[in-house]
């Protein structure tokens, strides 16, 4: 089935505490970014990578990182985690490089919560 | 710098009509309309290049104004299935056509 994973859907954690959440899609896409989701605020972008070893920073990319050495795989990292990074996130993956033609498949999100 | 749209939050019977607004401040590529339902991530409805072309899918249809910067959802003889949150997203013109930038929501409930 073609999709979007991601790992852990729910995490707890303490401020500070180093944390990874895994993305991976099975689909061959050239794209993939992240969202944070927070009330009132709708989606905002944290990065996107239009290719391998090709990212980019969106519009909240502040404590956060990325790497793409693999097609399939986009995880985003929080070194030190702090409570306004509690939020719901999701990541996204498109056919090709670049969203002007080309729909978004959206993963299941996963919920952070940071003590 | 994210779209603005308007309404925030509308109520349907099923049947009714519906148009939900999605106006930015700087010129656009395309206008992406995805819908999201509680509890769910978003989903795809469709894209709107510069042209001002209109699409649809299913009952739901759109339009892009380029030149207003502005595109409208219109949501026909409204079912139960249509309720959930619509986001616009935009890439601006410009810009990097992978910086995707989503205004807050349209919150839709349609009701029996």
């Amino acid at each position: 089935e073609a999709q979007v994973t991601q790992n852990p859907r729910y995490l707890i954690t303490v401020t500070g505490k180093k944390l990874t959440v895994t993305c991976s899609q099975n689909m061959n896409h050239e794209y993939m970014s992240w969202y944070r989701q927070d009330p009132g605020l709708g989606l905002r972008q944290i990065y996107y990578s239009m290719n391998v070893e090709v990212t980019d920073k969106g519009d909240v990319p502040e404590g956060y990182k990325v790497s793409r050495k693999e097609k399939r795989n986009f995880p985003l990292i929080l070194e030190s985690p702090s409570p306004n990074q509690t939020s719901l996130y999701f990541c996204a993956s498109s056919l090709k490089g670049g969203l002007l033609y080309n729909e978004q498949f959206f993963g299941p999100g996963t919920r952070l919560t940071v003590l | 710098q994210q779209p603005v749209q308007s309404p925030q939050a509308v109520i349907l019977r099923e049947g009714e009509d519906a148009v939900i607004n999605c106006s930015s401040s700087k010129a656009l590529y395309s206008v992406h309309w995805y819908r999201q339902k509680h509890g769910e991530a978003p989903v795809f409805l469709m894209i709107l290049l510069k042209g001002g072309e209109q699409k649809g899918h299913d009952k739901i249809s759109a339009s892009f104004n380029e030149k207003k910067q502005q595109s409208s959802l219109y949501l026909t003889a409204s079912q139960l299935s249509y309720s959930g949150t619509y986001f616009c997203g935009t890439l601006n013109y410009g810009g990097s056509q992978g910086n995707l930038i989503f205004g807050k929501g349209t919150k839709l409930s349609v009701k029996p």
